[in-house]
């Protein structure tokens, strides 16, 4: 079993939608939840993180932690063409080098 | 304020030849991970560097080893290459080793193996 699952998709929406991008993940000692995203032919860049459980939006993002499920969310409001990419979770623990556990990412396409 | 630039972009090998990556910090940062995602997966960490020591390494055989020099640039050097080493290979720079220390992804050096 993956320390990380994610649903690889494709997920493809119309424009305007919201869209909800979920992981889920076996390790009880993380403590760090981050979202990336990567455009084609290029390095995933941060969306957001969030420690331990909780909320936090920016924009027209939202990052959701529950850890007694060991579930995270992103949630994108009013998906723009320019959303399409893919979406990466990302955990650490906070033991030794902090390295990135990743989830095999989301294609996500937003259609005009 | 540049970011992280890696080099070459692309690479062709043969099986059983050996290769060399390389990674320029973005300014400031002294830390450095690799990280190789195949087609269709996440990155996978492979190690790290800070202040020129391997500071952590994930599940990948002693073929794959690296250096960090004194400007923190860093190489990431692969012996013995496998049809299965095929890849993006990303590198990472951030300012320390914690985890609320950003770590800024280069474009990656997309190797195949023949």
């Amino acid at each position: 079993q993956k320390e990380v699952e994610q649903d690889p998709g494709p997920l493809s929406v119309p424009e305007g939608a919201i869209v909800s991008l979920n992981c889920t993940y076996s390790n009880s000692a993380f403590q760090y939840f981050m979202w990336y995203r990567q455009y084609s032919r290029k390095g995933p860049e941060l969306l957001m993180y969030t420690y331990s459980s909780g909320n936090k939006e920016d924009g027209r993002f939202t990052a959701q932690v529950d850890k007694s499920s060991k579930y995270i969310s992103l949630f994108i409001r009013d998906s723009q063409p320019s959303d399409s990419a893919t979406y990466l979770c990302a955990m650490s623990s906070q033991t030794g080098a902090n390295n990135l556990f990743f989830g095999t990412g989301t294609r996500l396409t937003v259609i005009p | 304020e540049t970011g992280v630039t890696q080099s070459p972009t692309h690479l062709i090998k043969t099986r059983g030849q050996q290769v060399t990556l390389r990674c320029s910090s973005q300014s400031g940062h002294n830390t450095v991970s690799w990280y190789q995602q195949a087609l269709g997966q996440g990155p996978q960490f492979i190690f790290q560097y800070y202040r020129e020591e391997e500071n952590g390494r994930g599940n990948f055989p002693p073929r794959f080893s690296g250096l960090q020099f004194p400007n923190y640039s860093s190489e990431l050097n692969v012996n013995a290459l496998e049809l299965d080493d095929s890849a993006l290979y990303l590198c990472a720079s951030s300012f320390g080793t914690d985890t609320y220390n950003e770590q800024f992804f280069g474009p990656g050096t997309r190797l195949t193996v023949l």
